[in-house]
């Protein structure tokens, strides 16, 4: 039972480089999410995905792009990386055919930006 | 705005009961949401309330009144693998999640 996987789980970027961050999840689930976990802040919701092909904006997606083209996989790609992009990644993803708040997360990516 | 309050610390006995309060504005209201997460690893889901109430869970309970937008969860026998950051969220009326900044729990013996 892997669940939801991430890949990387450590990166350090130099600013102005571009860099994608990986999920995958095997339980079937339509919704998947990305969040951003900074210290002393809530998680912000980057951008999310109802089933294959279809994504949409979160709070705060300036500076990412997302891609769903499988219900397994839903990459985040970090274009022309900034300092205000070091954060913890977490993705996460949902069972059945409606959103609900019960969320199963991959273990996390801390990326650095330098 | 909307807005998910806790408290940012609590320090706890082994053995002992607490509660984490969270009190909450948010733009319609489809659920509250607690998640246990200790340091360095991913957010895991503890409970859901819906309707005004307590629900229990073994150790755990948490209770809900919308009318205050007041949720607290309640752990009681506490251990040290409660040792943790315990986060509220409300599902909105678009159904997106809205966390909190997160309560650290530290349990001492």
């Amino acid at each position: 039972n892997a669940g939801v996987t991430q890949t990387p789980k450590f990166r350090i970027l130099k600013i102005g480089q571009s860099m994608t961050l990986q999920c995958t999840q095997d339980m079937n689930h339509n919704y998947m999410y990305w969040y951003r976990q900074d210290p002393g802040m809530g998680l912000k919701l980057i951008y999310y995905s109802v089933g294959a092909g279809i994504t949409d904006k979160g709070e705060v997606p300036n500076g990412y792009n997302v891609s769903r083209s499988t219900t397994e996989d839903f990459p985040l790609r970090l274009e022309l990386a900034a300092p205000s992009q070091t954060s913890v990644y977490f993705c996460a993803s949902s069972p059945g055919e409606h959103p609900t708040g019960e969320l199963f997360f991959g273990e996390g990516s801390r990326l650095t930006v330098l | 705005g909307q807005n998910i309050d806790q408290p940012t610390e609590m320090t706890a006995t082994e053995g002992a009961i607490v509660q984490i309060n969270c009190t909450y504005q948010t733009s319609g209201f489809n659920g509250l949401f607690w998640y246990q997460q200790h340091a360095g690893e991913a957010p895991t889901f503890l409970s859901y309330n819906v309707l005004d109430g307590l629900e229990e869970k073994g150790r755990f309970s948490s209770f809900l009144s919308r009318s205050k937008g007041y949720s607290y969860l309640l752990l009681k026998e506490l251990q040290m693998k409660d040792s943790a950051s315990y986060l509220c969220a409300v599902m909105d009326s678009n159904y997106q999640l809205i966390w909190g900044a997160g309560t650290k729990l530290i349990i001492k013996p």
